[in-house]
This record gives C-alpha cells, structure tokens and sequence, in this order.
C-alpha cells in the first residue's frame, strides 16, 4: 500500500529557504508513470498546487505565481522527492501536503498526511 | 493558466438532502476534472476522477458530471459522514483547485 510521508522544519524565518522531503513507501517513485506533487491549504483556507515532477524524466511543472521560487527535485536512490521555496514570507505559512498523481488517470489520489510550516522570526 | 470558478461556498443542509456543487473551469478541459473531500486535520481524498468515475471504495451516493467548462458533483442523499468540504481539480493544463465548497448540518 502506497505511503507518502512529509518531513522538515515545522518553523521557518523570513527570507529564509523552506526545504521539505517526501518519503514515499509502497511503491517505486519510477516505477511508472506518475507525477508526484506538492499542495499546500494555508491554515482556514483552500487547496493551492505548488508544483510537480514526472517519474520517468524528472520534468518539473510549478504553479506560475510561485515558479521563481520554488523548485522540486526526485532521489531515487531514498525514495523521496523534496520541494524548496526561496524567500518565505508569512504568506507561506501553509500546512503543505506531498501526493502522487497517475498520469493521464487520478489526479492527486494518494496523499501524505500533511506538514504545518510556519514563517515567523 | 485555467482558473475555476467553485460555487456555492458553502451550503447549508440536512441528512437525506440532495447536494449539487458546480466547478466552470475558464477553458475547455475535456475529462480532466476530479473532486475531494476533506474532513477537518485530514488531508483531501479523492472521490471522483476523469468528470465521473468512481474511485473504488468510495460510496455511490457520490456522482460526478459535466463537461467542456461546467461540473457537477452530486451527492445523492446526505448522510451524517458527508458534512465536510469539498474541492474540484482539473488536470487538463497543470493543475488547479476550486475554492472548496463547505458543506454544513
């Protein structure tokens, strides 16, 4: 059964780099052909893509209002994928979710259990 | 960038009703929409992929359709468990959420 496991610093200061990891379980990040993905649901509000990379060549696809911030990356060799986003504001304070998308089939239709992230000095 | 409009907000509504929530995406995105549901402190789940097919495990009450820019999700008679919020996606061009609609007692 797949897994999805999001992990890093809960508190992150302005100006500063948010860095998360993604471990995924069950099941291979190439194995076939999916997208794995970040979203983040800022605390009372809705569901926001941030960005995603595909399995089989490591293309990545960034929401435009956040594509010169951030950037998403694989490790095959630990199963994880991470995302970063440059010069965090308070606006970034996002519980941020990791998830796999089939390609051409279910968007987004395993889940990890979500982060808090916070941006305060 | 496809934008989507989510209508209503939020909705009042009592167990046994019927419940149509709308998603009109700003360009034609063919099959390419889903909906979820999420509870409160839980992560999204997928209850409905490519406009209408069901994911499996999830209940019959759910129905999705729609198509070219106007969706529907439909939950069929309410039940205690369905109170919660619900997001549609579309997959058709990147990827964008609804503003989530709130389904409430």
């Amino acid at each position: 059964q797949l897994q999805l496991q999001e992990s890093g610093p809960g508190l992150v200061k302005p100006s500063e780099t948010l860095s998360l990891i993604c471990t995924v379980s069950g099941d291979s990040l190439t194995s076939s052909s999916y997208f794995w993905g970040w979203v983040r649901q800022p605390p009372g509000k809705g569901l926001e893509w941030i960005g995603s990379i595909y399995s089989n060549n490591g293309d990545t696809y960034y929401n435009p209002s956040l594509k010169s911030r951030v950037a998403i990356s694989l490790d095959t060799s630990w199963s994880q994928f991470s995302l970063k986003v440059r010069s965090v504001t308070a606006a970034d304070t996002a519980i941020y979710y990791c998830a796999r998308d089939i390609e051409g089939n279910a968007p987004f239709d395993s889940w990890g259990q979500g982060t808090l992230v916070t941006v305060s000095s | 960038a496809i934008q989507i409009i989510q209508s209503p907000s939020s909705l009042s509504a009592s167990v046994g009703d019927r419940v149509t929530i709308t998603c009109r995406t700003s360009q034609g995105v063919t099959n390419d929409l889903g909906w979820y549901q999420q509870k409160p402190g839980q992560a999204p789940k997928l209850l409905i992929y490519k406009v209408s097919s069901l994911k499996s495990g999830v209940s019959s009450r759910f129905s999705g359709s729609g198509s070219g820019t106007d969706f529907r999700l439909t939950i069929s008679s309410l039940r205690p468990e369905d109170f919660a919020t619900y997001y549609c996606v579309q997959d058709h061009d990147l990827w964008t959420f609804g503003q989530g609609t709130k389904v409430e007692i």
